[in-house]
């Protein structure tokens, strides 16, 4: 079964739209990276939470863990064509050894902004 | 559907050793790889771009000779740290990029842990 699990997987709004995504994990996460991608390119590292209750903001995107860590949500205010990619989160989750952590990633939630 | 692997996924070596690591697209033809190192507790940073048949393009800071990337084929590239010292232990994780049929496609490997003794 997929460890984290993001919602929605694609999403299309209309510029100046405001938009959430999901990110939602069954296990305790100890840290919550949400990066954003395009297709043919790099990652582009947008924010890293870890204490539970923390919000962060950059620009018009605004990201928060909740109090029990195991849920974030990434939310972009008056969405431009530029917001435009692939939002992936991250998460740092010890394996089932328990003495190493471990990086997954969501599937990722594909984001179109219309003009 | 598209998958991409990493081997191996732990090593642990003495320093002074080189270390190899593969990343494999299972199911498309990736045209273009990146690597990515993450530390402990931090975001993962992106090392290099290889595009099939080409140089790697390092990021700034990235040390193109120790960190040797090869993209020989369309399904393989191999990224070498050579003379391992522990300050490169970390996790190295792998993005392939290509076209599935028609489709764009972008998966990671599941990553490799280095430890260097």
């Amino acid at each position: 079964s997929q460890e984290l699990e993001q919602s929605p997987q694609s999403l299309i709004v209309q510029e100046g739209k405001n938009l959430t995504i999901n990110c939602t994990s069954s296990k305790t996460l100890y840290g919550l990276y949400w990066y954003k991608q395009k297709y043919g390119e790099g990652l582009i590292f947008l924010m890293m939470l870890q204490k539970g209750g923390e919000e962060k903001s950059h620009e018009k995107i605004t990201a928060k863990l909740d109090e029990k860590k195991q849920q974030s949500s990434l939310h972009i205010t008056a969405s431009q064509p530029s917001h435009a990619g692939i939002y992936l989160c991250g998460a740092d989750r010890l394996d089932s050894g328990g003495s190493n952590y471990k990086l997954t990633f969501g599937k990722g939630t594909l984001l179109t902004v219309n003009p | 559907g598209a998958v991409v692997s990493q081997h191996p996924s732990w090593v642990i070596c003495k320093s002074g050793t080189s270390v190899k690591i593969e990343c494999r697209s299972l199911d498309f033809q990736a045209t273009t790889m990146f690597w990515y190192r993450q530390f402990p507790k931090q975001s993962l940073m992106l090392m290099a771009t290889s595009n099939e048949g080409s140089k790697a393009t390092y990021e700034q800071g990235v040390e193109k000779d120790k960190f040797l990337i090869n993209h020989a084929s369309l399904t393989l590239s191999t990224l070498t740290v050579t003379s391992a010292h522990p300050e490169d232990s970390s996790f190295y994780i792998c993005s392939a990029y290509g076209l599935a049929g028609t489709r764009e496609t972008q998966y990671f490997g599941p990553g490799t842990r280095l430890l260097v003794l």
